[in-house]
Parts: structure tokens; C-alpha cells; sequence
């Protein structure tokens, strides 16, 4: 069973605009992940924030969590065609698997 | 560096055939996990290794099975298979026990 929820599941923007995803877990994590998916192929990480973190930079990238609400973020700024992908967050529950959500589908306009 | 290699790129199989996947994972990289991505969800965990040993299991039948050799690499056996199977099998693998994983291109298996 998916321990995440992303919302939205599709989302479509203009080039420069920025993108904002949510995600919503159920239990105690130890760290939470976003990945990225091109047209079905392989996941590519895109950030790690560990369960004492409360937000993380890295580029364009700002991950926000929010561990009482068991929630976070993720936030793209000036969106580029070449970010249309999946979105995922997965969750790092036990220390041996990622439990990810169903994911957000983002296509960004030229 | 070489990323993650997984072999077949694709597969096609029939219903009550067996089928091995392969991974190949970064070096020096010596946990692997396997998971299986249906279309339009998201990807389900289905084991880890890390040093040779099984480290865990998701909820998949016994049809499914795995191990890691020597050299870190690893299998995934899936047997009597069903027309559910169909779905893109994703290796990743890390440098410790969790933290950030490294994915490969996957192996796309459909089942008719």
C-alpha cells in the first residue's frame, strides 16, 4: 500500500512560473526523498530532508516538512519545459525500503 | 562512472513462464533494492540487500525471489508469472543501508 500522497496528481504550468507539490504520509519517517520520472524510465533523486529538518535547498529546489502534520513540499521556482516529469515522494519508514506515493504529473508549457 | 545497469531493457513473457532480471549496481555501492512500478502508480517495494544478506521484503508473493552475489550485483526471480507482473521492474541501489538511492533505467516486463 502507497504510504504517500501527492496532490495534485497533474499539474500544468507557463515556463517561468513555479510549481508547488504536496505530499501527506501516515506514519513516523526517518527521512523523506523527492524523485523525479521521465516518461517511465528511471527515478532520479532529487532531495533528501531528514525527519529534523523542517526545509531544504538545492538549486531551484525547496523541500518543506512539516513532521506534526506528517506533510511536505516541494517546490520548483522558475519551471523550465525540461522539468515536465513525475514527481514522487517516498518516505523511509523502516531503514530498508522507500514507500513512495502515486506521484505528480507536472508538464510545464514553453 | 557507470550508473545502475539493469538487463533486458524489455521482456516479453507468458503467463505461467519464469523470468530473471538483472542489476548491476554503482561501485562500491553495496545495497540493492528491486521495485515494481505498475503504470500510472508508483513504484512498490519488493526487496533489499545490503552485503549479500536479505534486509527486506515487501508484500509480494513467494513467486518472488532475489539474492546478491559477491560482487554486490543482483537477480530478481519471478516465476509462474501472471498477467498482473506486467510493469516496469526498477533496480537502485545505495551506498549504505537507505539514504539516497541511485535507480537504473528498469527492465519493462509484459506478460501476455
Amino acid at each position: 500500500s502507497q504510504q504517500g500522497e501527492e496532490d495534485p496528481q497533474a499539474l500544468s504550468i507557463q515556463e517561468g512560473e513555479n510549481a508547488t507539490m504536496n505530499c501527506s504520509y501516515k506514519t513516523s519517517i526517518n527521512n523523506l526523498q523527492w524523485y523525479r520520472q521521465n516518461s517511465g524510465r528511471g527515478l532520479v533523486h532529487l532531495i533528501l530532508i531528514r525527519s529534523n529538518e523542517r526545509e531544504k535547498h538545492s538549486g531551484r529546489l525547496r523541500v518543506t516538512l512539516d513532521t506534526s502534520k506528517k506533510s511536505s513540499s516541494l517546490l520548483i521556482t522558475a519551471s523550465r519545459a525540461a522539468d515536465t516529469a513525475s514527481y514522487f515522494c517516498a518516505t523511509d519508514t523502516s531503514g530498508s525500503r522507500l514507500t513512495f506515493g502515486e506521484g505528480t504529473q507536472l508538464t510545464v508549457n514553453p | 562512472d557507470a550508473g545502475v545497469t539493469q538487463s533486458p531493457t524489455h521482456l516479453i513473457k507468458t503467463r505461467g513462464q519464469q523470468v530473471t532480471l538483472r542489476c548491476s549496481p554503482i561501485s562500491g555501492h553495496k545495497s540493492v533494492s528491486w521495485y515494481q512500478q505498475v503504470l500510472g502508480q508508483g513504484p512498490q517495494f519488493i526487496f533489499q540487500y545490503y552485503e549479500k544478506e536479505e534486509r527486506g521484503r515487501g508484500n509480494f508473493p513467494d513467486r518472488f525471489s532475489a539474492r546478491q552475489f559477491p560482487n554486490y550485483s543482483s537477480e530478481l526471480n519471478v516465476n509462474a508469472l501472471l498477467l498482473g507482473d506486467s510493469a516496469l521492474y526498477l533496480c537502485a541501489s545505495s551506498a549504505r543501508d537507505i539514504y539516497e538511492q541511485y535507480f537504473g533505467p528498469g527492465t519493462r516486463l509484459t506478460v501476455t
